[in-house]
């Protein structure tokens, strides 16, 4: 069974940068799958970000800023968040998720806090 | 553009099942490809997905499955979700989502909110 963890909060400060993980544990390698990324403010639907699989296979969300970015600890079998000059509007939950056995699986969110 | 909008009550005791209705716009659910699915998420917690229906009418559940039912109409282009035997553990917005099969969960509802209570 696919579980994907991720740290429950972090911090950092405006104009720095984030690296939020997302690790996929369950015997599953995280090598061929695609890492779905969600950012969630207080009262609202998660809203997509972004994908990343590889570096030929990644899409960002319509919108998005590219200081958004995603990629992949094989080594660790994780996804990562990449958040580059942080800014207050950048507060919020991220949830990563994955396809995985016909369904999706979500982690249980990283609460960012800028300050 | 593809909207869903949720409908259903905001309340229910404990022991009453919970029907949930799913509208997507812009959208057939018959469309080779679609999966609808209800995820749920507990205030401050995270998400929890709970069922989903492909578009050729198959379906998915998770760990809840005794409790879970999701059929749709193809006629009016609706999805359903019932849960049974709520319990105030079941307190939380729940969210109907469409994306393609194998990819990302494209869509969201705004959420409905369902408490349960006696």
């Amino acid at each position: 069974q696919a579980v994907l963890t991720q740290p429950s909060s972090l911090s950092a400060s405006p104009g720095a940068s984030a690296s939020l993980t997302c690790t996929l544990s369950g015997g599953i390698n995280i090598v061929t799958y695609r890492i779905y990324w969600y950012q969630q403010k207080p009262g609202g639907p998660p809203h997509y970000l972004l994908r990343y699989r590889s570096d030929s296979d990644k899409q960002q969300g319509s919108g998005v800023p590219s200081r958004f970015s995603g990629s992949k600890d094989v080594s660790a079998n994780a996804g990562i968040l990449l958040i580059s000059g942080l800014q207050s509007e950048d507060e919020a939950v991220y949830f990563c998720m994955i396809w995985h056995s016909r369904t999706w699986v979500f982690g249980g969110g990283t609460k960012l806090t800028v300050l | 553009q593809i909207t869903l909008k949720e409908s259903g009550p905001t309340m229910v005791k404990p022991t009453q099942t919970l029907t949930l209705t799913c509208i997507p716009s812009g959208i057939l659910i018959t469309t080779s490809g679609v999966v609808v699915g209800w995820i749920r998420q507990p205030p401050g917690e995270a998400l929890e997905w709970l069922a989903l229906i492909y578009w050729d009418g198959d379906t998915g559940y998770s760990s809840l499955k005794s409790r879970l039912t999701i059929v749709r109409d193809i006629s009016t282009n609706q999805v359903v979700l019932r849960m049974t035997d709520m319990d105030p553990a079941d307190t939380a917005t729940y969210y109907c989502v469409q994306g393609m099969y194998g990819d990302s969960v494209a869509n969201w509802g705004q959420g409905i909110m369902v408490t349960v209570s006696s």
